[in-house]
């Protein structure tokens, strides 16, 4: 069975600051790594993922993770935080090879300060 | 192209009554996901589809909560009778198939049972 910590539920920063949201995982073969994002009364939008190759993913809105195998981690930032960034993120994890279902984390709530 | 179609977008209704939830997914996607999410709390699978067939139900409270998807396209989800604690919002997703795919969200569907 797999399963995501998502450590902070509420994460401030300031506008211009980095942004970084943390995830760890578990699961028992290698994972794939999800992060969405979701604005108010709006359904979930991937942001980026994890699937094979390169460790350092690049997604929309210049949000980026590194998925590191020693740590268990899946750790999403932002060099610099804009007001449109203010959403909730939540991670999620799925095991590769055949059908497992996707397990997401509890969220973080991002709010971003002017 | 156009996204996850989901109706009604706000529901309220009392305890004991019944309701039912209707996703449209995206053009050619084979899967489709119902979920939960509880004010708080990510999304919890109820089910998923593959075409018209059940891959993962694991987790649908079956002595209330019903699924269908009738030729494989658009699905309805009942919850009959309601209880308090299944205020939450439903949300449906869809993907093209494949393990690791992204999964594109609907708005979802805001329920309150009072």
């Amino acid at each position: 069975a797999q399963s995501v910590t998502q450590l902070g539920s509420h994460v401030s920063v300031s506008e211009g600051a980095l942004v970084l949201l943390r995830c760890n995982y578990s699961s028992s073969v290698p994972p794939y790594l999800f992060w969405y994002v979701q604005y108010p009364n709006q359904g979930l939008q991937l942001l980026l993922k994890y699937t094979t190759g390169a460790t350092l993913v690049k997604g929309i809105n210049g949000f980026e993770a590194e998925f590191k195998k020693s740590e268990t981690s899946f750790h999403l930032t932002k060099p610099s935080a804009h007001m449109s960034d203010a959403a909730e993120y939540f991670c999620a994890v799925t095991p590769s090879g055949g059908y497992q279902k996707v397990t997401f984390g509890t969220g973080t709530k991002l709010q971003v300060i002017p | 192209e156009a996204g996850v179609a989901q109706s009604p977008r706000y529901k309220i209704i009392e305890k004991r009554q019944s309701v039912a939830f209707w996703c449209n997914p995206i053009s050619g996607h084979a899967t489709l996901y119902w979920y939960q999410q509880i004010l708080g709390q990510g999304p919890k699978l109820l089910i998923q589809f593959q075409n018209n067939g059940v891959v993962d139900d694991s987790q649908l409270p079956k002595d209330r909560f019903s699924a269908e998807r009738l030729k494989g396209v658009d699905s309805t989800l009942k919850i009959q009778p309601a209880k308090l604690e299944d205020s939450a919002v439903y949300l449906c997703a869809s993907s093209p198939g494949s393990v690791g795919e992204t999964q594109y969200f609907g708005p979802g569907t805001r329920l309150l049972v009072l």
